[in-house]
């Protein structure tokens, strides 16, 4: 079945630092891919979406690219912030749009 | 415009109790998902309602899980004689009629303790 795999956390960062936070994929057909994130004491809230190969996701800084080839979808960010300290979760939707599959999620933690 | 409000936001029940967890959609959307959060386990998918129907329960644990989506009112998840693996987080999440997959507004969640 579709699935999702995320990069474990926890991970701590300095101010500046670049970002990553792995995420892969398994599913039929053509999904949709998301990152959702959780600021603390808040609910999910999308970040950024891809709906096709090739496409690039991005927002406030974040950036994903849909790569088909390699069933990825990595959350970049050239600079982090202490303000994105939270909890980033890979998603795939499949093609009904009805369903959707989470990674474990990422939590990140800035340092000034 | 309020975002999607789920009651309470942290809810205690002994074992064999019943909880109810609340979701109020957002205004004009029609559609809502539950998700179950589980330690170490991300997000799981639970079940998904229109306005009166079960569109997808396939996510729904086979006893004890209930939910509904009634014309007035918020939907209700209900979970009957709780045990102490129901402890989780659950999120409700909304959407409108119509739309591309992932616009879905979350809820801050529902923390739910058996004790």
């Amino acid at each position: 079945g579709d699935s999702v795999t995320q990069m474990e956390g926890p991970v701590t960062l300095s101010e500046e630092a670049f970002l990553t936070i792995n995420c892969t994929y398994t599913a039929t057909g053509y999904p949709s891919l998301f990152w959702y994130v959780q600021y603390p004491g808040e609910g999910l809230q999308l970040l950024l979406k891809a709906t096709k190969a090739d496409d690039k996701g991005s927002n406030k800084g974040f950036e994903a690219t849909y790569r088909k080839e390699t069933t990825s979808f990595h959350l970049e960010k050239g600079s982090v912030q202490v303000s994105d300290s939270a909890v980033y979760f890979c998603a795939l939707s499949d093609q009904t749009g009805n369903q959707f599959y989470f990674g474990t999620g990422t939590s990140l933690t800035v340092i000034p | 415009n309020a975002g999607v409000m789920q009651n309470p936001r942290h809810l205690v029940r002994r074992r064999g109790q019943e909880a109810r967890l609340r979701c109020s959609p957002m205004k004009g959307h029609s559609h809502v998902y539950w998700y179950r959060q589980l330690p170490e386990e991300g997000l799981k998918f639970m079940v998904y309602l229109q306005k009166e129907n079960i569109i997808d329960e396939s996510g729904m644990p086979k006893e004890r899980f209930s939910a509904e989506f009634p014309k007035e009112g918020p939907s209700i998840l209900r979970i009957q004689q709780v045990v102490r693996g129901d402890s989780a987080a659950y999120f409700c999440a909304s959407s409108p009629p119509s739309g591309p997959p992932g616009k879905a507004f979350f809820g801050q969640g529902t923390r739910l303790t058996v004790v």
